[in-house]
């Protein structure tokens, strides 16, 4: 069973504009955490914010926000004031399990965000 | 402030020949991933070392892959006989023993393409 659900292939959002990429997932643990990650077209995954799920704020890094719906199953990812170089592919992620133990990332298929001027 | 580094970046190879790759963590950090990344798809985890000990494989590891981590440090990813099946970014990720939530690093990946 897919375990993390990205259903918008793309996205579009003009520059200083706020976007939100959806997320949604699918676990029977009580205690695991959500990822999101940015992957430019160079390739690399960037880590961009962490929620785990005993969290009860909202994560914030900067001009990242996740928005956390535990009962609905969803971690969505924020990102106002879009820039320039936001566009790339975001993906969210989640690792069964508390930190401390195995840490295998379950990825889903990725949001392609392009930011136009 | 090093990385995680991979090597190599790319490598072009023929159906049959065996590839070898390098995942150079973050010093100090102990525990090390192999994902394999195929078109238009998320990462899929591969196999996981915490030190030297490899603890977990997934089952897309195939006989024809192996991963070491002979010292604890640096880790080599081998195919054997290549398929064109393998054709994939392959990446690296390492995270600290002591992280509050155990963020994976992530290298900057090596890209097989086997023709």
């Amino acid at each position: 069973a897919q375990k993390i659900t990205q259903t918008q292939p793309g996205m579009f959002v003009q520059e200083k504009e706020a976007v939100t990429l959806d997320c949604t997932y699918d676990t029977s643990d009580q205690s695991y955490g959500l990822f999101w990650y940015k992957q430019p077209s160079s390739g690399e995954m960037i880590f961009l914010i962490y929620q785990g799920s005993y969290d009860e704020q909202n994560a914030t890094e900067g001009r990242y926000s996740l928005n956390f719906q535990k009962a609905r199953k969803s971690a969505n990812l924020v990102i106002s004031a879009s820039q320039l170089g936001d566009s790339a592919m975001y993906f969210c992620a989640m690792r069964e399990g508390g930190p401390q133990g195995f840490q295998k990332l379950v990825f889903g298929t990725g949001t392609r965000l392009l930011v136009s001027p | 402030d090093t990385g995680v580094s991979q090597d190599p970046r790319h490598k072009i190879t023929k159906r049959g020949q065996n590839v070898t790759f390098r995942c150079d963590p973050i010093s100090e950090h102990n525990r090390l991933y192999w994902y394999r990344q195929t078109l238009g798809q998320g990462p899929e985890f591969l196999t996981y070392f915490q030190n030297e000990a490899q603890l977990e494989k997934s089952r897309l590891l195939s006989d024809r892959f192996s991963a070491e981590r002979p010292k604890g440090s640096f880790s080599t990813l081998e195919i054997q006989r290549t398929e064109q099946g393998d054709s994939a970014m392959y990446l690296c990720a390492s995270s600290p023993p002591d992280g509050s939530y155990n963020e994976q690093f992530f290298g900057p990946g090596t890209r097989l393409t086997v023709l």
